[in-house]
């Protein structure tokens, strides 16, 4: 098993700019969510999914999108990249409700 | 929504003291309270969990006691050693949400 993959590692984005983080799990975890960590604020939830066609708002959701067409599958949509948006970004999963699996982070940098 | 507070944000002790880590949580109806370590560069991975119909839980050095009726739960490192320093951060669910803490850095000097 891989378990949780994000791609990319590392992105720079120009303030305006659209982009896809992309989560990948092959646990057959039901539940998967994005948070984003800043230094001093912890992990704070952007949004989260129950299920295959369910997702719903965390706490700062506003600039992104998500979508859960397959159970495997949970992508972050940037809409248009500012630079508060600037942060480490972790997919993470769990099996009911439990302890997540968490993907190795995308590091994004908007200028 | 729910809103969870961690104390200290810094803990600095040495080799073999103990170490306790402090979170309260603002909805009553949360019912799972994950604990996680992150080490610098890497990603948070799960240490110990407790449920809302259990008061404490302990594994091998580390343990976690929940006080449901003043909604708050603590994490207790005993006999640290210098890979214990990490990021600590605490977690309440309910259902399907998950909201964590700001997180503690803990640094186990030798």
């Amino acid at each position: 098993n891989a378990g949780v993959t994000q791609t990319p590692k590392f992105q720079v984005l120009k303030t305006g700019q659209s982009m896809t983080l992309q989560c990948a799990q092959d646990m057959n975890h039901e539940y998967m969510s994005w948070y984003r960590q800043d230094p001093g604020m912890g992990l704070r939830l952007i949004h989260y999914s129950v299920g295959a066609g369910i997702t719903d708002q965390g706490e700062v959701p506003n600039g992104y999108n998500v979508s859960r067409s397959t159970t495997e599958d949970f992508p972050l949509r940037l809409l248009s990249a500012a630079p508060s948006q600037t942060s480490v970004y972790f997919c993470a999963s769990s099996y009911s409700a439990g302890g997540y699996t968490f993907g190795s982070g995308t590091r994004l940098t908007v200028v | 929504g729910e809103n969870v507070e961690q104390h200290p944000s810094t803990l600095s002790v040495q080799e073999g003291d103990s170490a306790v880590i402090k979170c309260t949580y603002s909805d009553s109806a949360s019912n799972y309270f994950p604990w996680y370590k992150q080490e610098l560069g890497k990603r948070p991975q799960l240490i110990i969990d407790i449920r809302s119909n259990v008061g404490e839980k302990k594994d091998q050095r580390i343990a976690v006691t929940l006080n449901k009726t003043a909604k708050h739960f603590s994490l207790h490192i005993t006999e640290t050693q210098p890979e214990d320093s990490a990021v600590y951060f605490c977690a309440a669910s309910l259902g399907f949400k998950t909201i964590f803490g700001a997180g503690t850095r803990l640094f186990v000097k030798a």
